[in-house]
């Protein structure tokens, strides 16, 4: 059973389209988040979110939309793409109270032309 | 907000040999240092972690060393085997609740020779 699985694996598109992520986990984890892997494999947080409540926003841009239908669940959706949007994005999640272990989903690799 | 450093960006190493990984952190309020290990095309995966309220900890093959004063942690990996190759990440974090997030450092390419 995967912990945290996000579709789609990859993501190929032109500039200036929509695109949606989604993210679920199955770990009963209250915090979920969404991380952008950029090509020089830096991790920078973009969001977080505590029982479907925005907590973090890293002063993303704010083509760049989460939403938590619950707290299984968050997606990201981005509109307009630019080719700098190109990146990894990593959905995770794990307990509140920070200490525990951070589960990474597989990934999902959006690459804009 | 919290800064993690880290270096060197990559170490190349002759397989038995040791590997040691730096990281420096910047907020003294920090209490939580994980290491992440991601290999080619996978997702970063916890390797061992470190409390604040510890100096030392060993799993195995890899151990992890904090000095709180000097604000700087490390990854020991003993006897590297050439499947330890990947990118490694050093992490912070307080533990303030539900806002709590972990600030990563760049990453270091390690790279075992057989």
């Amino acid at each position: 059973d995967t912990a945290v699985s996000q579709t789609p694996k990859y993501l190929v598109t032109q500039m200036g389209n929509d695109k949606s992520i989604k993210c679920e986990q199955n770990l009963g984890h209250d915090t979920m988040y969404w991380y952008k892997q950029d090509s020089k494999k830096f991790l920078k947080i973009m969001f977080s979110y505590n029982n479907k409540e925005l907590i973090i926003n890293e002063t993303v841009p704010n083509r760049f939309s989460p939403k938590s239908p619950d707290k299984a669940h968050l997606n990201l959706h981005i509109n307009s793409l630019e080719l700098g949007d190109s990146a990894v994005y990593f959905c995770a999640s794990r307990l509140a109270g920070g200490a525990g272990e951070l589960f990474f989903g597989e990934g999902s690799r959006l690459t804009v032309l | 907000g919290e800064n993690v450093e880290q270096h060197p960006s990559t170490l190349s190493v002759q397989e038995g040999d040791s590997a040691v990984i730096k990281c420096t952190y910047s907020d003294s309020a920090s209490n939580y240092f994980p290491w992440y290990k991601q290999e080619l095309g996978k997702r970063p995966q916890l390797i061992i972690d470190i409390r604040s309220n510890v100096g030392e900890k060993k799993d195995q093959r890899i151990a992890v060393t904090l000095n709180k004063t000097a604000k700087h942690f490390s990854l020991h990996i003993t006897e590297t085997q050439p499947e330890d190759s990947a990118v490694y990440f050093c992490a912070a974090s307080h533990n303030t609740g539900a806002n709590s997030k972990l600030t990563f450092g760049k990453g270091i390419t390690l790279s075992v020779r057989p």
